[in-house]
């Protein structure tokens, strides 16, 4: 199992600012995953980070808004940029065990943006 | 886009009942997975069924698997208050060596009232 510190837990940011979050795992892993999930929603995935290779997007999501950082094989950055009231939602890292297909999450980060 | 869709949304069960929560899923799928997650925090991994099992079971957990249907359903026996959480089910989507992706259902709510 990995054990992944998310930080922070929650902020509450203007309107134009940006926000950094981390993750750091406790083990080296390949495959980092950012997550967004709004209020009452599921979660939707925002991109793949795998060291040494750009971010892999999904529909909807783009780098300009969501720059990731993996500089190495036990961290990530996700940054939301210019934020809106839209972009009101929890961030979740999360990264594959890939001998057991499980999923491990950090704790996730409740955003607000006045 | 969704791949597992739960029901029922929101389930409200007497402690030591029995709660049954189902998962249907469009496409084909390697495996399905089910998570826990408490207050909108971080998801806990509870159980994997792969494609060519039908039922598996972890503690209080039994999970069963229709691929004909393209159904899945989480059975927790004898509840207990501190199983109130949100419970989704999530199905992967393999695309080639390099890439993974598992998407999730939009959830079960449940409240267990002691």
């Amino acid at each position: 199992s990995a054990v992944i510190s998310q930080k922070p837990s929650r902020d509450i940011c203007q309107r134009g600012t940006s926000l950094t979050i981390q993750c750091q795992v406790d083990s080296q892993v390949t495959m980092m995953f950012w997550y967004r999930q709004q209020p009452g929603q599921s979660l939707t995935l925002i991109a793949t980070a795998n060291q040494g290779s750009e971010a892999t997007y999904e529909s909807g999501f783009v780098i300009d808004k969501f720059p990731i950082s993996r500089p190495n094989l036990t961290f990530s950055t996700l940054t939301v940029s210019n934020m809106s009231p839209e972009d009101s939602s929890i961030y979740l890292c999360s990264v594959l065990d890939g001998l057991s297909e499980k999923l491990f999450f950090g704790s996730g980060t409740q955003l607000s943006v006045l | 886009s969704q791949q597992g869709e739960e029901d029922p949304q929101a389930l409200s069960i007497q402690e030591g009942e029995n709660a049954t929560m189902n998962c249907s899923y469009k496409t084909s799928i390697n495996n399905l997975q089910w998570y826990r997650q408490n207050s909108g925090r971080g998801l806990v991994h509870l159980i994997l069924i792969r494609s060519n099992e039908r039922e598996k079971h972890s503690g209080r957990l039994r999970v069963t698997l229709d691929t004909s249907k393209k159904s899945s359903s989480l059975l927790i026996t004898a509840s207990r208050a501190a199983d109130t959480a949100s419970y989704f089910c999530a199905t992967d989507a393999n695309s080639g060596a390099g890439s993974y992706q598992l998407t999730f259902g939009k959830g079960t709510k449940l409240s267990v009232i002691p």
